[in-house]
């Protein structure tokens, strides 16, 4: 059963240290994307890639996060210097972008996230 | 700014009872309408995608429908068990050229089915 790995789960940091998050899509996918998930402000997108190129970042602080895919089989996201108002569940998703073979979507497969708290 | 609105935040319902849960959505140019299920401590599992030329799709005890006119979809799950209660959330994607681009998550209906 092909799923979508987020390495670490848990990350708990301290102000101002890096944190890098880690996501190996479903093989085949060609879309991957980082959402942010808390409370207030429910899911947000991060940023995007489709076949390895991104897409779109304007949802990421661009002064402390960084997303890229060295490969097809690795996502990262990464924060430096972390603050405390990063605390959140990190999500990974990945998809298969067919429109202009099929003219439809495939669903977004999610990983089970990295909770990351900096204290 | 795509707006996705979900009310009620939370519902709870006796088992075995019918239920609809129900989504609303500010863009006219939408793409494909999506449902997942959010267990706690759990990423986003995906139920029904409606595309745009859609009315609505079915997944055993599920049944997603999307009326683009009136900017509303609605998840109605059947003979509800335990085992639904999780967090429902529906996302639309607007249209663009991109595919799978940017989708705009509603907060969430939590469900909780009473034994």
């Amino acid at each position: 059963d092909a799923r979508v790995t987020q390495t670490p789960r848990h990350k708990v940091t301290e102000m101002g240290q890096e944190v890098t998050m880690r996501c190996q899509p479903i093989l085949g996918h060609n879309t991957v994307f980082w959402y942010r998930q808390t409370m207030m402000q429910g899911l947000e997108l991060l940023a995007y890639f489709r076949n390895r190129a991104p897409l779109d970042d304007s949802g990421m602080p661009k002064d402390r996060f960084s997303a890229e895919m060295p490969d097809a089989t690795l996502a990262t996201l990464k924060i430096q210097p972390s603050e405390p108002r990063d605390s959140a569940v990190y999500f990974c998703a990945s998809g298969l972008d067919q429109i202009s073979r099929t003219g439809q979507n495939s669903p977004l497969h999610f990983g089970n996230g990295t909770r990351l708290t900096v204290t | 700014k795509q707006e996705v609105t979900q009310i009620p935040a939370a519902l709870s319902v006796p088992e075995g009872e019918n239920l609809v849960l129900n989504c609303s959505f500010t863009d006219s140019a939408i793409y494909n309408l999506q449902w997942f299920r959010q267990d706690p401590g759990k990423g986003l599992t995906s139920l029904l995608l409606i595309q745009s030329s859609q009315r609505e799709q079915t997944s055993g005890r599920l049944n997603a429908s999307l009326d683009k006119s009136s900017g509303r979809s609605t998840l109605y799950i059947a003979a509800s068990q335990p085992g639904d209660s999780a967090t429902y959330l529906c996302a639309e994607q607007g249209g663009t050229n991109f595919g799978n681009e940017k989708l705009t998550f509603g907060t969430g209906t939590r469900l909780t089915i009473i034994p």
